[in-house]
């Protein structure tokens, strides 16, 4: 069964920093690329993050390019999204979903909230 | 950045009757790159529709997709107990950013 998992989601901060993870099982990691989606409280859906197979090609949406960091452990099947400078907006649901472009399947997303 | 605009913002229907959900992208989506997903409260997305009209692994065949260049339409024939949820559209195309519309949330009546 292929399966997504996120995890590292917290209360933080303005300005402060996270990791979020995603463990990935049920299928061969290495044959697709990977992304991070998130859906703030109440709101639609925003693709934030892109990751190909060997990590040489990454993308970034305008509103997290210079804070955000993606990148994956190949060995370990683990897909990360290093989160800096975090603002009140990035406050969201946090999810995986394997690529490219079409999201399927998802994770089940970690809450990340930002507040003082 | 392709602007997707869905409507209507939701829908008030009663088990058995047709819903038809619209897409509307601010610029042509690339070879028909258009997604159609289904959430429900606490869940992920899940993909019903790619290509505009193919339908994902699983999915019913009363969920059907339709549409080119920058119209397209989600159609569920008879609407189940377990189709009351929110649809949104998405374009995959070559141009980034990938985007989402705002969503269609269909109701019960």
């Amino acid at each position: 069964e292929v399966q997504l998992v996120e995890s590292g989601g917290d209360f933080v901060q303005p300005g402060g920093s996270l990791r979020l993870s995603c463990a990935v099982s049920g299928f061969t990691f290495t044959d697709f690329t990977m992304n991070w989606v998130r859906q703030g409280p109440g709101r639609g859906l925003e693709w934030i993050s892109y990751i190909d197979i060997s990590g040489d090609t990454i993308y970034y949406a305008d509103s997290v390019e210079g804070r955000f960091t993606i990148s994956r452990d190949n060995a370990k099947n683990f897909l990360y999204l290093q989160m800096n400078s975090l603002r009140v907006e990035d406050t969201a649901v946090y999810f995986c979903a394997r690529g490219p472009a079409l999201f399927h399947p998802w994770g089940q997303g970690t809450l990340v909230t930002v507040s003082s | 950045e392709i602007v997707l605009t869905q409507s209507p913002g939701s829908l008030s229907l009663s088990p058995g009757e047709r819903a038809t959900l619209s897409c509307r992208a601010s610029q042509s989506v690339s070879t028909n790159n258009l997604a159609w997903y289904q959430q429900k409260p606490g869940q992920a997305p899940r993909l019903l529709i790619h290509g505009a009209s193919s339908r994902a692994e699983a999915i019913p065949d009363r969920f059907s997709g339709s549409g080119s260049g920058t119209d397209f339409t989600l159609t569920i024939s008879r609407l189940e107990p377990e189709d009351f949820a929110v649809y949104y559209c998405q374009q995959y195309g070559s141009s980034l950013p990938w985007t989402f519309g705002q969503g269609t949330k269909v109701e019960i009546k």
